[in-house]
């Protein structure tokens, strides 16, 4: 059966470093791959967007990478901030359905 | 431009009972689809409606179902209640599935 899995639980970063979430799967060949950002008791915000052929996408301080060989994304958030301090979904989309990761807990302590 | 709209925010509702959800698109948005969220289990997928007809269906069982009306906005029914279906309800428009998903700030629903 289809599976997403997303690296962590929790992750806990220095502020001013390098954030970087996992993203795997399984068993489904997405024709794009998007990653979510939810606070709590609020609704997912789309953040980005990639498509299958597409190798990497960046938006301002996020970067997004994509290895349909691997089965992987990475998402990582440069020059990090308390305010990125959130839980980040992954998401697959393979035309037919979407399926969400369970998301990683991004702390970035000050 | 206005949000995904859903209605209500919370709702405490006792087993057996039923209970419907509704949710306004975005304005131009034909595309509606409906998630429950837990923390065990995180978001799971639970239909997608386009111009009035559902288009995927989750793996739930008969009691959750839904509709959309002519413009666009859906609802979601959940019969027969159980405790199990206490979670928070998602929904989320789309003008096109590759350009993401814009969601709702969902309705909490407490089974007790």
């Amino acid at each position: 059966s289809q599976k997403i899995e997303q690296n962590s639980e929790a992750l806990n970063i220095q502020e001013g470093k390098t954030a970087t979430l996992t993203c795997n799967y399984t068993n489904y060949s997405p024709a794009y791959l998007q990653w979510y950002r939810q606070d709590p008791g609020r609704g997912p915000v789309f953040l980005l967007l990639i498509r299958e052929n597409e190798k990497e996408k960046r938006k301002e301080r996020l970067k997004v990478t994509f290895d349909t060989t691997l089965k992987q994304s990475l998402f990582h958030i440069t020059a990090s901030q308390p305010a990125d301090s959130a839980t980040y979904l992954c998401a697959l989309d393979g035309g037919d359905k979407i399926i969400f990761g369970k998301g990683t807990r991004l702390h970035i302590l000050p | 431009k206005a949000g995904v709209t859903q209605t209500p925010r919370y709702l405490i509702k006792t087993r057996g009972q039923q209970v419907t959800l509704s949710c306004s698109p975005i304005s131009g948005h034909r595309s509606v689809s409906w998630y429950q969220q837990t923390p065990g289990q995180g978001l799971q997928f639970l239909f997608e409606y386009f111009s009035e007809t559902q288009r995927n269906k989750g793996n739930f069982p008969g009691r959750f179902s839904g509709r959309q009306f002519s413009n666009s906005r859906s609802e979601m029914n959940v019969s027969t209640l159980e405790l199990g279906d206490s979670a928070l309800y998602l929904c989320a428009s789309s003008s096109a599935s590759n350009y993401g998903y814009t969601f709702g700030s969902g309705t909490r629903l407490t089974v007790v």
